[in-house]
This record gives structure tokens, sequence and C-alpha cells, in this order.
């Protein structure tokens, strides 16, 4: 049971690239969602999406897009990437957005924008 | 801004010893959760404690809520080299949206020296 994965696990790229993040779950959750971790910042919610076929907007979304293409992945799409999302990045899955759910999550992805 | 704070942000203790982390918020809580973060990896969920409950216990962890002071604590008893890791309280929060979205605290980055 592999939980959440995460792809790539590091990526470097030129300002104005684009790129997409890879996550999908093996856990049957219906909730899933996007995290970047600052240092000194904690973590902030990028975008989450409740259950398939919906999306919504975090704490920080500009400058990123996501897609729930079925109920195992969601992707983030970094369309212009800027130094200020040199970030790690972390997908988090939950089987419902309930308060009483609790988060499980992928091993990030640690992204460099130059 | 964050929901919980963690204070201190940073501890160095040695192993055997005990370690207290305490988390404040700010707003009313259903219920508060405790993740652990090892160096390079994601976040972990450890314990989950309600609003009306007061304390408790998962092995050697012990955490409190006071709901009154809007605060908790996380202690790990008894620690061990193996518990050096980022410590982290959340809670849920409202979106703009209506639903409730998991919102966390910059961290305490506890050292257990052998």
């Amino acid at each position: 049971n592999a939980g959440v994965t995460q792809t790539p696990k590091f990526q470097v790229l030129k300002t104005g690239q684009s790129m997409t993040l890879q996550c999908a779950q093996d856990m049957n959750h219906n909730s899933m969602y996007w995290y970047r971790q600052d240092p000194g910042m904690g973590l902030r919610l990028i975008y989450y999406s409740a259950s398939e076929g919906t999306t919504d907007k975090g704490e920080v979304p500009n400058g990123y897009n996501v897609s729930r293409l079925n109920k195992r992945e969601f992707s983030l799409r970094l369309e212009s990437a800027a130094p200020s999302q040199t970030s790690v990045y972390f997908c988090a899955s939950s089987s419902t957005t309930g308060s009483n759910e609790k988060l499980f999550f992928g091993s990030g992805t640690q992204l460099s924008v130059l | 801004s964050q929901q919980g704070e963690e204070d201190p942000q940073a501890l160095s203790i040695q192993e055997g010893e005990n370690a207290t982390m305490n988390c404040s918020y700010k707003t009313s809580i259903n219920n508060l959760q405790w993740y652990r973060q090892n160096s390079g990896r994601g976040l972990v969920h450890l314990i989950l404690i309600r609003s009306n409950e007061r304390e408790k216990h998962s092995g050697r962890l012990r955490v409190t809520l006071d709901t009154s002071k809007k605060s908790s604590s996380l202690l790990i008893t008894a620690s061990r080299a193996a518990d050096t890791a980022s410590y982290f309280c959340a809670t849920f929060r409202l979106s703009q949206g209506g639903s409730e979205k998991l919102v966390f605290g910059k961290g305490t980055k506890l050292t257990v020296n052998p």
C-alpha cells in the first residue's frame, strides 16, 4: 500500500518555465490537497479538491492551477514559474473534508526556480 | 495567518528527558491535531483531540487541550533520538467557500541528543 505518491521528488526550473507536479493516492480517498512549505512559514494550502470533479482555492493559489484527473490523481501546474515559487510541495489526501479527518501526506517535491 | 502557533520554535533535549511543545490558536475549534515531520519527509498524523476532551494519550504521547485558553500541549515522555523531528499542530478553519480546511502552525523543531 503506497499511500500518497508524488513525482518528481526534485525539480529545478528556470523562471518562466512550466511544469506539472503529479500526485496519486491509493486509499480511495475523496479529498486531496496541495500545500507548500517554506522555512518559517509552516504549511500553506494552495488548492484542494473535496471530491472528484471539484477544486477550490486555498490560502495561496496565485500562480498555480490544479486538475483532479480522477479520484486517485490530483496534479498541480505552474504555468510560468517564478523564484517565489521555490518551495517544498506536499500533496495530501483524506477520506473526506470533515473536521474529524486526518490527512495523509506524500513525501514532497523540492522545487527550485532560478 | 496561521491558525495554530507552536512554542517553542526549537527545543533541544537529552535522550530520556521529556519534551513539551505548546500550541495556541485563535478561533473556536471542533478538534486539534498534531503531526510529526521527519527531515525530508511528509507529515505524519500523531493524534487528534476533540474539543470536548481535555487529555488524550497514545503510547509515549500525551496531548492536553484547554479550550478556555485556546491552547494545547504535546508531551513526549522518555524521548528517544528517533523522536527528532518537527511537530505541528493543526486546526480546521472555515474557508471563504464555506468548507473547513486544515491549517497548520509553523512547527516546533525537536532535537533529541543521544
